[in-house]
């Protein structure tokens, strides 16, 4: 199984409807993140999450919400989804460790018709 | 606006060639540098990272230089092969921000046989 996962792996939904990307993660790490990935703007963080009572907004968090579950979901919501979110979203986590590293997930490929 | 630029947009190499990947950054606070490489349909996975004390760290046919003074850090894909085509991003992070990364646009380099 993958160390991160996130469902569904595509999704098309219509415009104005709500929509939920599901995350979770075999890792043990504290810190999970949203980030999405458009052509030419590269990853762009939405949302973080330190330790399951802490929520951050990333840089573009505005039309997004997200929950942590528990230590090992994160879950990303579009609460009426528009065309200009059609992207592609990335859950990741990370701990403190000496690298820093982040693990990625496969991605959610989201079109909004 | 991107706090982590980086160049070309796209990179064709031959075979055995040099494969150089340039990221420059403004804030000085930043203190860990990683490269991401991506391959369709995965996630970004981390390749190779610098922090500012040193000026180049090799890892295998990977080489990330630094350059402190200039705001400057490039990569360097030694010997380039076919199954390094992917899309590699740069990134950094500051410790006193939780370490969240910040993404450059994305280098999508295609390696002809």
């Amino acid at each position: 199984d993958a160390d991160v996962t996130q469902t569904p792996r595509n999704r098309i939904t219509k415009t104005g409807k709500r929509i939920m990307l599901e995350c979770s993660q075999t890792k043990g790490h504290d810190r999970m993140y949203w980030y999405r990935q458009d052509p030419g703007l590269g990853l762009r963080l939405i949302y973080y999450s330190f330790d399951v009572k802490d929520i951050n907004k990333g840089e573009i968090s505005d039309g997004y919400s997200v929950s942590r579950q528990a230590q090992a979901k994160f879950s990303l919501s579009l609460e009426s989804a528009i065309p200009n979110q059609t992207a592609l979203y990335f859950c990741a986590t990370s701990d403190l460790g000496r690298t820093y590293g982040y693990t990625f997930g496969s991605g959610t490929r989201l079109t909004v018709v | 606006q991107q706090q982590v630029k980086q160049s070309p947009q796209s990179l064709i190499v031959q075979k055995g060639g040099i494969s150089i990947i340039n990221c420059a950054y403004e804030n000085t606070a930043f203190d860990y540098f990683p490269w991401y490489q991506q391959f369709p349909g995965k996630g970004p996975a981390l390749l190779i990272a610098i922090r500012p004390d040193v000026s180049e760290k090799k890892e295998g046919r990977f080489t990330i230089s630094f350059n402190k003074s200039a705001k400057q850090f490039s990569l360097h894909i030694m010997d380039s092969q076919p199954g390094d085509s992917a899309t590699y991003f740069c990134a950094a992070s500051m410790g006193r921000q939780g370490n969240k990364l910040v993404f450059g646009a994305g280098t999508i380099l295609r390696v002809k046989s």
